[in-house]
């Protein structure tokens, strides 16, 4: 168990709908990352934050955005859903921001999308 | 698009038997880390490997770190059925930032 909890553990939705994923970080962590893996992509990063600020983002749609709340916990909010978006998302948590050279993450056990 | 690529893609071996992992990467980087996935599972950190280290041991891992080839191995040494799993190198490239770019991975499968 890393710390790291996401929920929900499955999600199954249409086309054209809106989800919301959670993720709580590891006690002590401030750092959030959003990954999402899918068969054609690989493993891609999304979007870090940062003790509540943005810090960098990959490959996010602009139809996906995300949040950090003041208790550290982020939301991963993904519009007008199609289908190619099904994918396993995972969270992962870090002490450090930027400019470290080490970095652990720890990542949660994900949340399977599946777009119909 | 994904800084590393992964070779073999897909390895089979037997019980007790050695596994070698190759990872390629594009540009210079703080650290090096290998990550072991489960089927449709999380990530699970296994080591990291700092750019100014060459070699690191953690129980039955080795892996190396050649900067100078941009490339990393990971070596499991008597190998488990319970280490069969995705494994995947990630690499967190000198920035500002601490995002992960992962490579393509290898899956492993060891024969009881």
């Amino acid at each position: 168990d890393s710390g790291v909890t996401q929920t929900p553990k499955h999600l199954i939705t249409a086309t054209g709908q809106r989800v919301t994923l959670r993720c709580s970080p590891r006690s002590g962590d401030l750092s959030v990352y959003w990954y999402q893996q899918s068969l054609d992509q690989g493993l891609q990063f999304l979007i870090q934050y940062y003790n509540g600020e943005e810090r960098a983002k990959g490959n996010i749609l602009e139809r996906f955005s995300a949040q950090q709340f003041p208790d550290l916990h982020s939301e991963l909010n993904l519009s007008s859903l199609e289908l190619g978006d099904s994918a396993l998302y995972f969270c992962a948590s870090s002490v450090a921001s930027g400019w470290s050279s080490y970095n652990e993450q720890f990542f949660g056990p994900g949340t399977r999308l599946t777009v119909l | 698009s994904q800084q590393g690529e992964e070779d073999p893609q897909a390895l089979s071996i037997q019980e007790g038997e050695n596994a070698t992992m190759n990872c390629s990467y594009k540009t210079s980087i703080n650290n090096l880390q290998w990550y072991r996935q489960n089927s449709g599972r999380g990530l699970v950190h296994l080591i990291l490997i700092r750019s100014n280290e060459r070699e690191k041991h953690s129980g039955r891992l080795r892996v190396t770190l050649d900067t100078s080839k941009k490339s990393s191995s990971l070596l499991i040494t008597a190998s488990r059925a319970a280490d069969t799993a995705s494994y995947f190198c990630a690499t967190d490239a000198m920035g500002a930032t601490n995002k992960l770019i992962f490579g393509t991975g290898t899956l492993l499968a060891v024969q009881p």
